[in-house]
């Protein structure tokens, strides 16, 4: 299957600071990108989704000025936790679709995950 | 809204067959998937089902949709300690890109 990587996968940060996160499809070009959030023994939830070259669309209560997401290419897409606060500790998870990867499907291909934690 | 139901947690012996359950609300889903998450890793797409299906086998899994009831499951045969993990249903309908999922269920495997 494709492979999506993550980076950092864990990361450790002062509280008001700000952290990047990026996303890369390995070996195909994403057309789309996914950020969802995780909290302990819950489900995932998303957070946005950003076309490659448009401004990322938000889900309700997510604040996009305080989770900036930047996919400037096919292959990469970046979250940005601007002025991080301990709430904002938590497991961020990204995934890449691209339409029509396999036939007739549109499938999702799951990061590994970043850790956050915001002392 | 859209809204996806399993229980969340489990429990079964080494060697039985495990079947996770799940309910979907939305009647336009046409996709339906199984994704894995063992702890601390992310998501892992096990299968999928498109909504004209009935059932998908694959290996030691089987995937049961009941369009009607919208129940779907996930049956795992000779279940095994590497299957240990959280089990997420997702439905997504055929007009947004987006994927709605469940809670999970954590399954657990008892020798």
């Amino acid at each position: 299957g494709a492979v999506v990587s993550q980076h950092p996968s864990r990361v450790i940060c002062k509280s008001g600071t700000s952290v990047k996160i990026e996303c890369r499809s390995l070996d195909f070009q994403a057309t789309t990108m996914f950020w969802y959030r995780q909290f302990p023994k819950q489900s995932l939830m998303l957070m946005a989704t950003s076309n490659e070259g448009s401004k990322a669309t938000y889900e309700q209560g997510v604040e996009k000025d305080k989770f900036l997401i930047n996919h400037a290419s096919l292959t990469l897409s970046t979250l940005t936790v601007t002025s991080a606060h301990p709430e904002d500790s938590s497991f961020y998870i990204c995934s890449a679709g691209q339409r029509g990867f396999f036939p007739s499907t549109d499938t999702q291909y799951f990061g590994p995950g970043t850790r956050l934690t915001v002392l | 809204g859209e809204d996806v139901e399993q229980s969340l947690f489990l429990s079964v012996r080494e060697g039985d067959s495990s079947v996770i359950n799940c309910t979907y609300t939305d009647s336009s889903s046409t996709y339906l998937y199984w994704y894995k998450q063992e702890p601390g890793a992310g998501l892992q797409l096990l299968t999928y089902i498109f909504s004209n299906m009935d059932m998908k086998q694959d290996q030691r899994l089987t995937v049961l949709l009941n369009k009607k009831d919208k129940h779907l499951s996930l049956r795992i045969a000779d279940t095994q300690t590497g299957d240990s993990a959280i089990y997420f249903c997702a439905e997504r309908d055929s007009s947004a890109s987006k994927i709605i999922f469940g809670s999970g269920t954590r399954l657990s495997i008892r020798p």
